[in-house]
């Protein structure tokens, strides 16, 4: 079983720049979830993506939004980058959208926002 | 609006002994409960969770328990591995809500 694998591993942008992050669920996952975690608290959840629809979003801006793939990959893109979105970034993948069906994290990319 | 809460940022125990992780929620509308942990430069790993119609689950050396008059989570370990030193995260939904929200962490250190 192929666990969730996310890409880069880090990342060094300048303010007002634009990042994508990207994400390969667990095999038998349809559903994706992002969590930004910044230092020293929980992850806080972006939005979830299902059947390449968002179905579900946190108390983030527009300029972040994402994609997801048909093979059920996903793509995290965030626009005018701001210092504070320095964070670990984490992609979750679900065998389904909510219910009891645990989350399971990739390692996060790490991006750093100078 | 932090709806679910870990007030102990760390916690240090012996090996062998019992390691006890609370966490406390506000939102009465949760009805599904997960404990995470996670390792420097790794993801969270998902460890066990507990729907509200129980108010207990095993498994192996954890167990979950929930109140929910209290509004209360915990996580017990026994026995406590050095292994387990980590940060613990509580997480909660409820069932047909995918926003899943963490508490901030406790860093458990188990002593050999």
């Amino acid at each position: 079983e192929t666990g969730v694998t996310q890409s880069p591993t880090h990342l060094i942008k300048t303010r007002g720049q634009q990042v994508t992050l990207r994400c390969s669920s667990q095999s038998g996952h349809n559903t994706v979830s992002w969590y930004q975690q910044a230092l020293g608290q929980g992850p806080q959840f972006i939005f979830q993506y299902y059947r390449e629809e968002e179905n579900g979003r946190g108390n983030f801006p527009p300029r972040f939004s994402g994609l997801q793939f048909p093979n059920y990959s996903s793509e995290l893109n965030v626009n005018a980058l701001e210092l504070d979105d320095s964070a670990l970034y984490l992609c979750a993948s679900s065998a389904g959208q909510a219910g009891n069906s645990p989350l399971h994290f990739g390692n996060g990319t790490r991006l750093t926002v100078t | 609006d932090q709806q679910v809460k870990q007030n102990s940022p760390s916690l240090s125990v012996q090996e062998g002994r019992i390691s006890i992780l609370n966490c406390d929620y506000t939102n009465s509308m949760f009805d599904y409960f997960l404990w995470y942990k996670k390792y420097p430069a790794e993801g969270p790993t998902f460890l066990i969770s507990i729907s509200s119609i129980k108010d207990k689950n095993e498994d192996g050396r954890f167990t979950v328990f929930l109140n929910k008059s209290a509004k209360h989570l915990s996580l017990h370990i026994v026995p406590s591995q050095p292994g387990d030193s980590a940060v613990y995260f509580c997480a909660a939904r409820s069932y047909n809500n995918n926003d899943m929200r963490f508490g901030a962490g406790t860093r458990l250190t188990v002593k050999p």
